[in-house]
């Protein structure tokens, strides 16, 4: 069965502490890894995509890296607007086959 | 990213009563539609997936009954909770991928969400 892990389950830091967000995953044949920031009472906005280990994508004080069996999202001086959850998901297998999300990251970010 | 627009954002029903939720993807084809349902602090649980024109596929657990959807065109997709109770209250969520297109066939985006109230 496909899984996903995300941790810590909340992290709190300071304007200006960088850190990163883990994504452990078991997967048979990922076909892509996503990360989402979801706002309180919103949809998951989307961040990236990644397809393969190695890959990386940046975005502003965001970035992800991908690793055979996990993912790291890194925020880089972060302020108080990156404040959200943060959701992993994977897509397995071949074919149109549903995202399959961790339980997400609680960001909060303190000026 | 590509735009998929839900509606309504929030509604207060009767037990009893039906409730229909819209999602349309407004800049692509939206092949495939996914409804999820969250619960406060957990992740998004998949409920069904629809392709357009086909009937949708129910995950284990949700009453296709209860929970009907529509996939008539490529770019609007109703979740309709018949009969609502309020153990249905949630929060609803769908999302759209486009197979065909410039999108690429992984990306998936999603609505605002719909806050179900029901008293």
């Amino acid at each position: 069965e496909d899984q996903v892990t995300q941790s810590p389950e909340a992290l709190r830091l300071q304007e200006g502490e960088s850190s990163s967000l883990n994504c452990s995953y078991t997967v048979s044949g990922l076909r892509g890894l996503f990360w989402y920031r979801q706002d309180p009472g919103k949809g998951p906005e989307f961040l990236f995509t990644l397809y393969s280990a190695g890959e990386e994508k940046e975005k502003e004080r965001l970035k992800a890296t991908l690793t055979k069996k996990e993912s790291f999202l890194h925020i880089t001086a972060p302020k108080p607007e990156d404040s959200a959850t943060y959701l992993c998901a994977v897509q397995a297998g071949s074919g149109n086959t549903p995202l399959v999300f961790g339980k997400g990251t609680r960001l909060s970010v303190i000026a | 990213g590509a735009v998929v627009s839900q509606h309504p954002s929030r509604v207060i029903c009767k037990s009893g009563t039906s409730v229909k939720i819209e999602c349309r993807s407004l800049d692509f084809q939206a092949t495939t539609m996914f409804w999820y349902r969250q619960f406060p602090k957990q992740s998004l649980m998949l409920m069904a997936t629809s392709n357009e024109g086909s009937k949708a596929t129910y995950e284990q657990g949700v009453e296709k009954d209860k929970f009907l959807i529509n996939h008539a065109s490529l770019t609007l997709s109703t979740l309709t909770v018949t009969s609502a109770h309020p153990e249905d209250s949630s929060f609803y969520i769908c999302s759209a991928r486009d197979l065909r297109g410039r999108l690429g066939n992984t990306e998936a985006f999603f609505g605002q969400g719909t806050r179900l109230t029901v008293v």
